[in-house]
């Protein structure tokens, strides 16, 4: 069955720092990927998104991700986090096809970023 | 202002009571979705529907029923045969039509506490 792992359930910066959150997928075909953004009290959030091209994505707020096909990562950086950044991350992946994701939007569990001030 | 919109945020009833969450979007997308979220455990898929009058179970539907009689409109029930029904519900939607590249949008959650 595909599945999303998330390597970290909570990670603790200091503002300044820089951030890496890691993300794999199982699922031997094409993918498309997904960074989702949940702020405390605020709905859920596309941060970014890759589908295909340059396997170097920027998303909003200075996030951008990397997907590298021999490894199934698609992992999310930010080079200097700020305190409102802190929020929980899901990355999420769905096959891609003739025929649309068909609703099969696989979601990592999520990673807590708190970010101290 | 286009968006979706799910009411109530925070939803109480009584162990086995029925309850209907009311999922609503204007963004005129032909696909809708029904997730449910628990404290480390992500989002999982519970139904999904692609066109009105059609839906299809996801991961976790045992418990759940849905409909889709409106493009806007996707209503989940958590029936009584749901064991753990207190979690947070998500409802999102896409442009759908068969789309590989095809991005799903939340809401903003309803909370649901079964006493």
């Amino acid at each position: 069955a595909q599945s999303v792992s998330q390597h970290n359930h909570h990670v603790i910066l200091s503002e300044a720092a820089s951030l890496e959150l890691g993300c794999n997928y199982s699922y031997g075909g094409t993918v498309n990927l997904f960074w989702y953004v949940q702020y405390p009290g605020q709905h859920l959030q596309l941060l970014l998104k890759y589908f295909s091209g340059d396997p170097l994505v920027k998303g909003i707020k200075g996030f951008e991700a990397e997907f590298i096909k021999s490894k199934f990562s698609f992992n999310l950086r930010k080079p200097s986090v700020q305190w409102s950044d802190t929020a929980e991350y899901f990355c999420a992946v769905t096959p891609s096809f003739y025929g649309g994701s068909q609703g099969n939007l696989i979601f990592g569990k999520g990673t807590k970023l708190s970010v101290k001030p | 202002d286009g968006g979706i919109t799910q009411s109530p945020k925070y939803l109480f009833r009584k162990e086995g009571q029925n309850v209907t969450l009311s999922c609503e979007q204007n963004l005129n997308h032909d696909a809708m979705y029904w997730y449910r979220q628990d404290p480390g455990q992500g989002l999982r898929l519970i139904y999904y529907s692609q066109i009105v009058n059609d839906f299809q179970k996801g991961d976790i539907a045992e418990g759940y029923s849905v409909s889709r009689e409106k493009k806007e409109s996707f209503p989940l029930t958590v029936t009584s045969a749901q064991k753990n029904p207190t979690a947070f519900y998500l409802c999102a939607s896409s442009r759908g039509s068969g789309r590989s590249s095809d991005t799903q949008y939340f809401g903003p959650g309803t909370r649901l506490t079964v006493l």
